[in-house]
């Protein structure tokens, strides 16, 4: 069966520092990826898709870039943060039939 | 533009009564239109979807209807229970990659 790891699953991170978060799918091969934040009680937000090993669409401007080194690697970085990064960080995929999305559990950041 | 609008942001219902949450979509191409529920702290988790060649789909207490010549759909939740209190999410697909939410709605069953 297909499953999603996402990690950290929480981080404090200062002003300025860099952030890395990872996430890696199993049980599938050339899955969509995709990075959403969801801001606190907030909707979400599509931040970066990719459709192939260093293939990413980017949908906002931001602060935040996305890189896919490997066929179920996706990660999500960001050079200096700004507090405006805070949020909960979200990790899908899709199947290979259909447009169904599938969520990892998330990584809390918190920029201070 | 690309945008899915979600009402209400907030339900508050008595349980065993029903909750219906509506969302509405720009984009009249898309074709799949899925349901997530998120509870505290975790990820959405896919609770139902349909798309857009059948009107309605129902799984046990929760189904699904399409209209898409209004470009709305719906979801109903009956006879509710204090378990399905929690964050719902509406999404409408505007590419074969690309899905985007509305901005949810916090549905409390009272018991």
């Amino acid at each position: 069966s297909q499953t999603i790891h996402q990690w950290p699953a929480t981080l404090v991170q200062p002003v300025g520092s860099p952030l890395s978060l990872e996430c890696t799918v199993e049980g599938t091969s050339n899955p969509n990826l995709y990075w959403y934040r969801q801001a606190a009680g907030r909707g979400l937000q599509l931040l970066f898709y990719s459709i192939g090993i260093d293939q990413i669409s980017s949908e906002v401007p931001q602060n935040l870039s996305a890189s896919r080194p490997q066929d179920r690697q996706f990660i999500l970085s960001s050079k200096k943060l700004l507090l405006s990064d805070s949020g909960f960080y979200l990790c899908a995929w899709i199947t290979g039939a259909g447009n169904t999305i599938y969520f990892g559990e998330g990584s809390w950041l918190t920029v201070v | 533009g690309e945008n899915v609008e979600q009402h209400p942001s907030t339900l508050s219902v008595q349980e065993g009564d029903s909750a219906v949450i509506k969302c509405t979509y720009s984009d009249s191409a898309s074709n799949y239109f899925p349901w997530y529920k998120q509870e505290l702290g975790k990820g959405p988790q896919l609770i139902i979807d349909i798309r857009s060649n059948v009107g309605e789909k129902k799984d046990q207490r929760i189904a699904v209807t399409l209209n898409k010549t209004a470009k709305h759909f719906s979801l109903h939740i009956t006879e509710t229970q204090p378990e399905d209190s929690a964050v719902y999410f509406c999404a409408a697909s505007f590419s074969s990659y690309k899905l985007i939410f509305g901005s949810g709605t916090r549905l409390l069953v009272r018991p």
